[in-house]
């Protein structure tokens, strides 16, 4: 099976501020990873998702996320953010040969402070 | 094209009444799933499917039952609910090709178990 962790559980950052929110998989197969992001009391949206090719993936809303496969990461950042990008951020990953499960971290939120 | 949708968005069960939650997708989607979402432990898969009259367990599966009868929905649900299972549900619905799209998800269910 595979795993993920999301190290900072709240990140607070000041507008216009760079952002990075950080993700460590575990996992003994090759896998595709994926970020999404969840405004307050609504369903999950893809922000960008690795599958293969080059390691860096430019999502929407501005967030890009680099696959490192050596330090197992696939972090996530943006270089200036708005108030609009406070909400709560999950780094997922699933088994590219098996891909039928998703497994998520446990979250950060954002907080973008005026 | 209304994507996916859950029913109810909220309910108040007292404990050991019984309930079934609704998933509905419209985008001819071969996967579905069921999650729950607590504080500070991320989305954990409850069950899925990969087609129409076939399901399977998830990380956290017991005190669950699902059936997807039809391939546009995904029923999952409650025999006899406990407190612990307050929580919020999300269904999600993919195809089968993850390298075409990703998992849409619902806007969320909120079950308080008294």
């Amino acid at each position: 099976a595979q795993s993920v962790t999301q190290l900072d559980s709240q990140v607070p950052v000041f507008e216009e501020a760079p952002v990075e929110l950080r993700c460590n998989y575990s996992s003994s197969v090759s896998v595709y990873l994926f970020w999404y992001v969840q405004y307050p009391n609504q369903g999950l949206q893809l922000l960008l998702k690795y599958l293969s090719g080059s390691t860096l993936v430019k999502g929407i809303n501005g967030f890009e996320a680099e696959f490192n496969k050596s330090q197992t990461s696939f972090h996530l950042r943006k270089p200036s953010v708005h108030i609009s990008d406070t909400a709560e951020y999950f780094c997922a990953v699933s088994a590219t040969a098996t891909g039928n499960q998703f497994y998520f971290g446990t979250g950060t939120s954002l907080t973008v402070i005026p | 094209n209304a994507g996916v949708t859950q029913t109810p968005k909220f309910r108040v069960l007292k404990t050991g009444q019984s309930m079934t939650l609704l998933c509905a997708q419209d985008m001819n989607h071969e996967y579905m799933y069921w999650y729950r979402q607590d504080p500070g432990m991320g989305l954990r898969l409850i069950h899925y499917s990969v087609g129409e009259g076939t399901t399977a367990k998830g990380e956290v599966p017991d005190g669950y039952n699902v059936s997807r009868l039809k391939k546009q929905n995904f029923l999952l649900g409650l025999e006899s609910a406990a407190p612990s299972q307050t929580s919020v549900y999300f269904c999600a619905s993919r195809p089968r090709d993850l390298l075409k799209e990703t998992q849409y998800f619902g806007p969320g269910t909120r079950l308080l178990v008294l």
